[in-house]
């Protein structure tokens, strides 16, 4: 599983793009870049995920360089309820680590008014 | 739609005892997963299953027992509880749709 590297700890004001990044310069190629969160030590909650191509969804974007050794997840108008621990992976989806997914020490992003 | 359903939520045990986390899906996914996590640490594969009757260990496997006899459950066994048990415990059910993985809400155990 690629490595992945998170800064531990980011703020963001209510109503503006939080940008988290993600440094995973090991990943294979047939390793997918995934996002997790875990809010209040709940069990984590799934983001989005992708290979090479950006990836959009309801709750957030992820921008996948092209040489695919970093990502940046985008939540475009981040709220209160968006403080979380965000986890950024690699996992071969579909493939002999299916599902399993390494949880690093992730980056606290915190919210504020 | 429950989703992924752990019992209990809360556990105290003395070491030595022995017990079962169970954990239930109702989502037909063959993929299951236990994970632990210790204060201020990411999530660690315990064992995982890719369908019932096929199980295989994770990153920390030690000290724990896992079967799948049936689809839905997915139960972890500690033997003989230890101190350094003492964590929070996820079981997840992957979707072989998007390959997201649902997560139960976890139980909280503390062995003393």
């Amino acid at each position: 599983d690629a490595k992945t590297t998170q800064p531990p700890s980011m703020d963001c004001a209510e109503g503006r793009a939080a940008n988290l990044p993600c440094n995973h310069s090991t990943i294979s190629g047939n390793e997918y870049v995934y996002w997790y969160r875990q809010i209040h030590s709940q069990g984590p909650q799934y983001i989005i995920h992708g290979l090479k191509n950006n990836e959009t969804n309801e709750m957030a974007s992820l921008i996948i360089t092209e040489d695919r050794k970093s990502s940046t997840l985008i939540l475009p108008h981040a709220t209160l309820r968006d403080t979380a621990v965000y986890y950024c992976m690699g996992s071969n989806a579909g493939g002999t680590s299916y599902g399993k997914l390494t949880f690093g020490q992730g980056t606290i992003l915190t919210v504020h008014p | 739609n429950a989703g992924v359903t752990q019992t209990p939520k809360f556990q105290v045990l003395k070491t030595g005892q022995s017990m079962t986390l169970q954990c239930a899906q109702d989502m037909n996914h063959e993929y299951m997963s236990w994970y632990r996590q210790d204060p201020g640490m990411g999530l660690r594969l315990i064992h995982y299953s890719v369908g019932a009757g096929i199980t295989d260990q994770g990153e920390v496997p030690n000290g724990y027992n896992v079967s799948r006899s049936t689809t839905e459950d997915f139960p972890l066994r500690l033997l003989s509880a230890a101190p350094s048990q003492t964590s929070v415990y996820f079981c997840a059910s992957t979707s072989p749709v998007n390959t997201e993985a649902f997560f139960g809400q976890g139980t909280r155990l503390t062995v003393v």
